[in-house]
């Protein structure tokens, strides 16, 4: 099993761009989600997802969009790109209840 | 709203001595409760995890946990710091379709 995986490791972006995310696992877990990690605010949820066809905000939604069309794929949309979302981003996934599987993140700068 | 709370963003302890990670939630009942460890440039990995089996919880690298109910804490110890024990460390809840994670403990040993 390759577990959780995130593409691409790093990104640099401009101001106005847009860019989608992937993230895939083969787990079969229902509950995938996105989180975006800052110095000295933790995790940040984006958005969550408790099943195919089935999606929700979390802590900080804006300017990032999500879809989930399959169990295994959870993209993360970035519609217009700012500064402001030069983050860590992680994508994990988990059965509901149970611990959570993170991907190796994707280090993403806004210019 | 459910919440975590890791005191001290950086704790520091020289080699062999006690690690001590103390970490606080906010719930009416018993959530699901972990740690998790990143190291510099990696995702999240699994230290341990409390699931109401036991309130004392072993984890990987000589790690655990207790679980007090009455004093809302999931604190993490190992008796003995190593230096491949410098990390990021998160304690983080799950309520069934949510995580939530501490703003996180930046460990430093001191050789």
């Amino acid at each position: 099993n390759a577990g959780v995986t995130q593409t691409p490791k790093f990104q640099v972006l401009k101001t106005g761009q847009s860019m989608t995310l992937q993230c895939a696992q083969d787990m079969n877990h229902e509950y995938m989600s996105w989180y975006r990690q800052d110095p000295g605010m933790g995790l940040r949820l984006i958005h969550y997802s408790v099943g195919a066809g089935i999606t929700d905000q979390g802590e900080v939604p804006n300017g990032y969009n999500v879809s989930r069309s399959t169990t295994e794929d959870f993209p993360l949309r970035l519609l217009s790109a700012a500064p402001s979302q030069t983050s860590v981003y992680f994508c994990a996934s988990s059965y509901l209840g149970a611990e959570a599987f993170f991907g190796q993140g994707t280090r993403l700068t806004v210019v | 709203a459910q919440s975590v709370t890791q005191l001290g963003s950086h704790v520091s302890v020289s080699e062999g001595a006690l690690v001590l990670l103390r970490c606080n939630y906010s719930s009416s009942v018993p959530p699901y409760l972990f740690w998790y460890v990143q190291y510099p440039n990696q995702g999240l990995q699994l230290l341990l995890k409390y699931t109401s089996a036991a309130t004392l919880v072993k984890g990987i690298n000589g790690f655990e946990a207790e679980f007090k109910k009455s004093e809302t804490s999931f604190h993490l110890t190992k008796p003995s710091a190593h230096m491949s024990d410098a990390a990021e460390y998160f304690c983080a809840v799950n309520t069934g379709n949510q995580f939530y994670f501490g703003t996180g403990t930046s460990l430093t040993v001191i050789p």
